[in-house]
């Protein structure tokens, strides 16, 4: 069974600092997504990563792959208050129950003060 | 623009009175999910349909079902809700079920009193 695990949980950040968040997952898989969720707000796809080595930017995010290691980093370069939100991975199950759902970790939530 | 639309975005209902979300999309996607969410927690997949091909989590409870009329639209149907049942509901869609990207609908919120 696919497990994910995302750390930290919970991150207060200074503005204009840096940090990076770690997605951890058990088995194989070569998909992987991030999502970030404001307050009652539903899911918002950022980063689509689809094979080992992918690096994707956008903004002051960026998003990497490694399968290998199975880990996905989403770092955050000069944090902005309109950062502060809860942000997910999902990665892409391919055995079992759950083929092809996509199994998500517990969160981040990311609180940028100034 | 092509999306996906949910309605209501709020919904309160008693204890134990039927109650049905709604999700359509424009996105001609085979697959449609019904995800709930609740407080500080990850979406849960309750099932997901490919086309019409009905796919059940194994621990959904069976006060939850759905139903898929045709592409656009598919309903989600808590038969008794309980104050438990007090969340989020996301519908998504994707073009394909072996894990290509889903696209969430702005999700309802509901209430139980």
């Amino acid at each position: 069974e696919l497990k994910v695990e995302q750390n930290p949980l919970f991150l207060s950040m200074q503005e204009g600092k840096n940090y990076t968040i770690y997605c951890n997952y058990s088995t194989t898989s070569d998909r992987l997504y991030w999502y970030r969720q404001d307050p009652g707000k539903s899911l918002e796809s950022l980063f689509v990563l689809l094979s080992n080595g992918a690096v994707k930017q956008e903004g002051r995010l960026m998003a990497s792959l490694d399968t290998k290691a199975r880990l996905s980093t989403l770092h955050i370069t000069a944090a902005v208050h309109d950062l502060s939100a809860t942000y997910f991975c999902a990665v892409v199950s391919y055995y079992g129950g759950s083929q092809g759902n996509l199994i998500f970790g517990k969160g981040t939530k990311l609180s940028v003060k100034p | 623009d092509a999306m996906v639309i949910q309605n209501p975005r709020y919904q309160v209902t008693q204890f134990g009175k039927p109650v049905t979300l709604s999700c359509s999309q424009t996105l001609n996607h085979n697959v449609m999910y019904w995800y709930q969410q609740k407080s500080s927690q990850a979406p849960k997949l309750l099932f997901h349909y490919y086309d019409k091909d009905f796919n059940n989590e194994a621990d959904t409870p069976d006060n939850f079902q759905s139903r898929r009329p045709n592409t656009s639209f598919c309903f989600l149907d808590i038969r008794s809700p309980g104050l438990g049942d007090a969340a989020m509901y996301l519908c998504a869609t994707s073009r394909g079920s072996q894990g290509y990207e889903q696209y969430f609908g702005p999700g309802t919120r509901l209430t139980v009193t």
